[in-house]
């Protein structure tokens, strides 16, 4: 069974860094890339960010492109976004998502319960 | 930027038809996949690659996809059928877009 937790979020100050992780398991890691889609209060649904299964080819919506660092470690399983320079407008619950194949383009077929990051003072 | 619009909301009874459709993307060079997101929960995919059906997701979930338009239809709706749902394309090869939604509600 797939399994996605992402974990690592909270409130944090504007102008902040958080860390969020998504542990993994139930399926070859490396064979599938991944990407992190966000839910503002109130909003639907934002690609943030995706990478690779090798983890190359990683890239970013425009609303975070220079803010947020996506990056996997294929020997723990594990997807990550570095979140730097946050804003109040980047408060959202944050879902960690697996691809259907390697590359990032491809159908969304898994998703996890979700994080919320607050980012307010 | 690239929008994809689909109807805020749509009504429907049991046991009838629900129709949602998702408008302005080039839906002839593009797969349209479609969401179920219920609150509190994960989304789920529904349909891929225009008329794709997952495994598990019950036949009465369809896709189609003409020029401009993309349409998720919901057969025999059931009250558990009774959530946000969201079309997504590709519009470009790094530009992932998602359409504003549609509350299905089950009278």
């Amino acid at each position: 069974e797939v399994q996605l937790v992402e974990s690592g979020g909270g409130l944090v100050q504007p102008g902040g860094s958080l860390r969020l992780s998504c542990g993994a398991s139930g399926f070859t890691f490396s064979d599938f890339a991944m990407s992190w889609v966000r839910q503002a209060p109130g909003k639907g649904l934002e690609w943030v960010s995706g990478i690779s299964g090798a983890g190359g080819n990683p890239f970013y919506s425009d609303s975070v492109t220079g803010r947020f660092t996506i990056s996997r470690d294929n020997s723990k399983n594990t997807l990550y976004l570095q979140m730097n320079s946050l804003r109040a407008e980047d408060t959202a619950i944050y879902y960690c998502a697996k691809k259907e194949g390697g590359v990032v383009q491809g159908v969304i077929d898994y998703w996890g319960q979700g994080i919320l990051v607050t980012v307010s003072s | 930027s690239y929008v994809l619009t689909q109807p805020p909301s749509v009504s429907v009874a049991p046991g009838q038809t629900a129709r949602i459709t998702c408008g302005g993307g080039s839906f002839a060079s593009e797969n349209v996949h479609w969401y179920q997101h219920k609150p509190g929960q994960a989304p789920v995919l529904v349909i891929y690659y225009d008329s794709g059906r997952p495994s598990g997701i019950p036949e009465r979930f369809s896709g189609s996809n003409s020029m401009n338009t993309a349409t998720l239809t919901i057969s025999r709706v059931e009250a558990g059928d009774e959530a946000d749902y969201y079309c997504q394309v590709w519009a470009s090869s790094r530009d992932c877009v998602f359409g504003t939604g549609t509350k299905v509600t089950v009278l």
